[in-house]
């Protein structure tokens, strides 16, 4: 099946620093990347759709200067959390579309990245 | 509009079956996946159905029915590890899968 990765899996940084998370898709090139958070107990929140080689497509309410995307290849998407505030404390989960097979258009998730804001 | 809805809780004996059902509403339908998640954890793929009927994959099957914006995850020969939320994402004619909170499944031994 396909495998997405992402790194890091955990992070604590303080008030006003910025991270970056990386999305690989390992066994497969993904043209398509989605970038989720999702708050305990709620439901996954789509916050953008990342396309190789082109601007990222955010989804209303959410900030494009303040998480920034890239997609740089055709195996990585990365999301850059800028100047990072308690509040985007949540988990980050980065996932992609695999164009083999019959399910053309099944999300494969990575592992998730939880993000905690001092 | 687009609408989902799933029970959000559902208890079940280990060794039994348990049906999780899902009906939803969207702007276009192109097809619908079934994803697990562990607390604490990000979704895993189950199955995806593209047209009406059954798609089985081992212990897992799953159902949909496109005029009725329907569909059920049949889980067979429950065991402990199965305890987790199960989501249904329909997906539209965008290609935007459609989540909701999904069903905490809770076994009993």
């Amino acid at each position: 099946g396909a495998v997405v990765s992402q790194h890091p899996s955990r992070v604590i940084c303080k008030s006003g620093t910025s991270v970056k998370i990386e999305c690989r898709s390992l066994d497969f090139q993904a043209t398509t990347m989605f970038w989720y958070r999702q708050f305990p107990k709620k439901s996954l929140m789509l916050m953008a759709t990342s396309n190789e080689g082109s601007k990222a497509t955010y989804e209303q309410g959410v900030e494009k200067d303040k998480f920034l995307i890239n997609h740089a290849s055709l195996t990585l998407s990365t999301l850059t959390v800028t100047s990072a505030h308690p509040e985007d404390s949540s988990f980050y989960i980065c996932s992609a579309r695999d164009p083999r097979g019959s399910d053309v258009d099944t999300q494969y998730f990575g592992p998730g990245t939880r993000l905690t804001v001092l | 509009g687009q609408s989902l809805e799933q029970p959000s809780e559902v208890t079940a004996v280990e060794g039994a079956i348990v049906q999780i059902n899902c009906t939803y509403q969207t702007s276009g339908f192109y097809g619908l996946s079934w994803y697990q998640q562990h607390d604490g954890g990000a979704p895993t793929f189950l199955s995806y159905n593209g047209l009406d009927g059954l798609e089985e994959k081992g212990r897992f099957s799953s159902f949909l029915s496109r005029s009725k914006g329907y569909s059920y995850l049949l889980l067979k020969e429950l065991q402990m590890k199965d305890s987790a939320s199960y989501l249904c994402a329909p997906m539209d004619s965008n290609y935007q899968l459609i989540w909701g909170a999904g069903t905490k499944l809770i076994i009993k031994p």
